[in-house]
C-alpha cells in the first residue's frame, strides 16, 4: 500500500455538527484529492490540492472546506454536518500527473 | 448524460472465464484511460492505465481503447475468485496536474469457484 493513512476509519455524528477527516501521507506527494463515493455515483472530487496551501474545488465541494499546512497532511471539514453528506470519503494522492492517483483506505461517515 | 456511463452488474461468472467490462464517454477530450480495482470495504488500487487508443496488456489484464468510438473494455483472462471485486473505469482529458479524473460508478464482478 502507498503510504496513506485516514482518520478517523468510522464516525457517527449528528445533523449541524462540525466534522474534521485527516489524510496523511509518507510519500512526499505534491498533489493530494477528497472524493466522496456513493451508491451509483462513483467517485467525485470535492477538493484538491496541488501542493502546500494551494487548493483548489471539485465537482461536488458546497458544505465542504479543506486545508494543507504540511505537504503531509490535507484536513477535509464538514462545516455543519447534514444527512446528505453520509458516505464514504477517499483520500488519494499523486506524484504528479493525476492519472496516477493512490488511494487510502476510506472513512465511513454516517449523519444522523 | 453522464460523461462515464459503465454497466453497474452485478456480474457472476465461473472461474476460468473470460471476462469483459466496458464503460463509454461523451467527452472526446479524454486522453488518459485507467482501470481502478476495488475490494470491499477497501480503497481503488490503480490497475492499469493507457494513453489514447490501442491496447495494454499486463498478466491476465488488457485494456482496450477506441477512442473513435469513445469506448473502453478490460478483459480479465482465467479469472479467479480473487479477481471478486468492483471494477472502476476513470478518464482524464491530459497529462497536467490540473486536469480532473472522472470515474465510471464501477461494475461489480463476482467469480465463482
Amino acid at each position: 500500500d502507498a503510504g496513506i493513512t485516514q482518520s478517523p476509519r468510522h464516525k457517527v455524528t449528528e445533523t449541524g455538527t462540525p466534522v474534521t477527516l485527516r489524510c496523511h501521507q509518507t510519500e512526499n506527494h505534491r498533489y493530494m484529492y477528497w472524493y466522496r463515493q456513493d451508491p451509483g455515483h462513483g467517485l467525485r472530487l470535492i477538493h484538491y490540492s496541488y501542493g502546500v496551501k494551494d487548493t483548489d474545488k471539485g465537482e461536488v465541494s458546497d458544505g465542504y472546506s479543506v486545508s494543507r499546512s504540511k505537504t503531509e497532511d490535507f484536513l477535509l471539514t464538514l462545516e455543519s454536518a447534514t444527512s446528505s453528506q453520509t458516505s464514504v470519503y477517499f483520500c488519494a494522492i499523486s506524484p504528479g500527473v493525476p492519472n496516477e492517483q493512490f488511494f487510502g483506505p476510506g472513512t465511513r461517515l454516517t449523519v444522523l | 448524460q453522464k460523461e462515464v456511463e459503465q454497466d453497474p452488474g452485478p456480474l457472476s461468472v465461473p472461474e476460468g472465464a473470460i471476462v469483459s467490462l466496458n464503460c463509454t464517454y461523451s467527452n472526446s477530450a479524454f486522453q488518459y484511460f485507467m482501470w481502478y480495482r476495488q475490494y470491499s470495504r477497501k480503497g481503488p488500487e490503480l490497475l492499469m492505465y493507457t494513453y489514447s487508443s490501442g491496447n495494454k496488456e499486463d498478466g491476465r489484464f488488457t485494456a482496450q481503447v477506441d477512442k473513435s468510438s469513445k469506448y473502453i473494455s478490460l478483459f480479465i483472462r482465467d479469472s479467479q475468485p480473487s479477481d471478486s471485486a468492483t471494477y472502476l473505469c476513470a478518464m482524464t482529458p491530459g497529462g497536467t496536474s490540473y486536469d480532473k479524473v472522472i470515474f465510471g460508478p464501477g461494475t461489480s464482478l463476482s467469480v465463482i469457484p
